[in-house]
């Protein structure tokens, strides 16, 4: 069964800082794999997606990397931001109908 | 496109009351997944379903929950008889078809039982 790890689960910086986050996986056998942002209360915002075939994705200060031979994933966000302040989420895809979430990094970016 | 749509945000009921929780798919999607987020826990797959058929209910519990997505009108997620354990965020996501593509998520419903 795909088990789905993220760490740090909870990451403070100042404003400014460059950070990464990091996810593993123990199935390299999977599609895609898909990065969330979850703020307090609300539902899952999609930050980038990487199908298995590629190598990483970027949006704007965001940069995500798989490595499915290795089972890992880093979300790099540069110059980060208060707004920046939220939970995020991996999840990976595996078979046509299943999304395995991690339990999601909680970062706070300190003015 | 209005993206997912979820109804209600916020839902309340006693022990023992029905919840019914709908999900409007994006527009041109008909791929349907329903989630569960228990607090301080991370997701988990509930039910997959494409219009009128459930493909993969897998995650759900045996008794109490059910699913449709009928051929009009929005995804249904019922729950009879709740229970405090049932207090969670349910998420939908749809997608436009299965394999590699990414989902869209909702905003959730907030149940909570007392």
């Amino acid at each position: 069964k795909q088990e789905v790890t993220q760490i740090p689960a909870a990451l403070s910086v100042p404003e400014g800082e460059n950070l990464v986050l990091n996810c593993s996986f123990t199935d390299s056998a999977i599609y895609n794999l898909q990065w969330f942002r979850q703020d307090p209360g609300k539902g899952l915002t999609s930050l980038l997606l990487i199908q298995s075939s590629q190598r990483e994705q970027t949006s704007g200060r965001l940069n995500a990397s798989l490595d499915k031979s290795s089972g890992r994933s880093t979300l790099y966000i540069a110059a980060s931001q208060p707004g920046d302040s939220a939970t995020y989420l991996c999840a990976v895809k595996t078979g046509a109908n299943n999304l395995f979430f991690g339990t999601g990094t909680r970062l706070t970016v300190i003015p | 496109n209005a993206g997912v749509m979820q109804n209600p945000r916020h839902l309340v009921r006693r022990r023992g009351q029905e919840a019914r929780l709908r999900c409007s798919p994006m527009k041109g999607h008909s791929h349907v997944y329903w989630y569960r987020q228990l607090p301080e826990e991370g997701l988990k797959f509930m039910v997959y379903l494409q219009k009128e058929n459930i493909i993969d209910e897998s995650g759900m519990p045996k008794e109490r929950f059910s699913a449709e997505f009928p051929k009009e009108g929005p995804s249904i997620l019922r729950i009879q008889q709740v229970v405090r354990g049932d207090s969670a965020a349910y998420f939908c996501a749809s997608s436009l078809a299965p394999g590699d593509y990414g989902y869209t998520f909702g905003s959730g419903t907030r149940l909570t039982v007392v």
